[in-house]
């Protein structure tokens, strides 16, 4: 079945620094890259998504890259603060939001 | 709006046990789901519904029922609690299945070991 895998599972970076988290997917046909972001205690929230139509987006500090033909896409946080720290996890579907596949998360921790 | 609200936020059962986790919105989405978040596994899809009266299985059915009676509320039901049911669980809300590229909107959780 389709599988998402993303690395690392656990990242350290001192404030300031940038930090990347890469994923991988299986199924050719997805076309949907949505990236959440989760709290302690909280339920994940949308962060950035980028469409199979562009390969790269970016909203202030966060950027994501996508390599159709590789089938990898990444996050990107640039100038990270304490507040960044968190679960991340991407995702991958097809056509909009139904079977969403997510990635095992990646915790970020942000040192002061 | 309250957006995605699930009860309760602790639970604990014994082996066997049966109970429903509660999940409803306010937001008129079309589509909500169950998920499931252990560690190192990410979120796994339970069931999913695409609107009133219709819902489907996601990865990891077994052991969970559903039911959508209407819009704003999807309950997940637990029919005999197992120690492998013990999890954190979401419930998500998107808001239109005729739309691409949806966000969902997840509640807060909810947090369940069973003995």
């Amino acid at each position: 079945g389709e599988n998402v895998e993303q690395h690392p599972s656990t990242l350290s970076v001192q404030e300031g620094d940038s930090a990347v988290i890469k994923c991988t997917y299986s199924d050719s046909a997805s076309n949907y890259f949505p990236w959440y972001k989760q709290e302690l205690g909280k339920g994940p929230q949308l962060i950035i998504d980028i469409r199979s139509n562009v390969g790269e987006k970016k909203d202030q500090r966060i950027a994501v890259t996508l390599n159709k033909t590789a089938k990898h896409f990444s996050l990107h946080i640039t100038e990270t603060q304490p507040e960044d720290s968190a679960v991340y996890f991407c995702a991958a579907n097809r056509d909009g939001g139904f079977k969403t596949i997510f990635g095992a998360g990646t915790r970020l921790f942000v040192k002061a | 709006n309250a957006g995605v609200t699930q009860t309760p936020k602790f639970q604990v059962l014994k082996t066997g046990q049966s109970m429903t986790l509660q999940c409803a919105q306010d937001m008129n989405h079309e589509y909500m789901s169950w998920y499931r978040q252990d560690p190192g596994m990410g979120l796994r899809l339970i069931h999913y519904s695409v609107g009133a009266g219709i819902t489907d299985q996601g990865e990891v059915p077994n052991g969970y029922n559903v039911s959508r009676s209407t819009t704003e509320d999807f309950p997940l039901r637990l029919l005999s609690a197992a120690p492998s049911q013990t999890s954190v669980y979401f419930c998500a809300s998107s808001q239109d299945r005729q739309s691409s590229y949806n966000e969902q909107f997840f509640g807060p959780g909810t947090r369940l070991t069973v003995l």
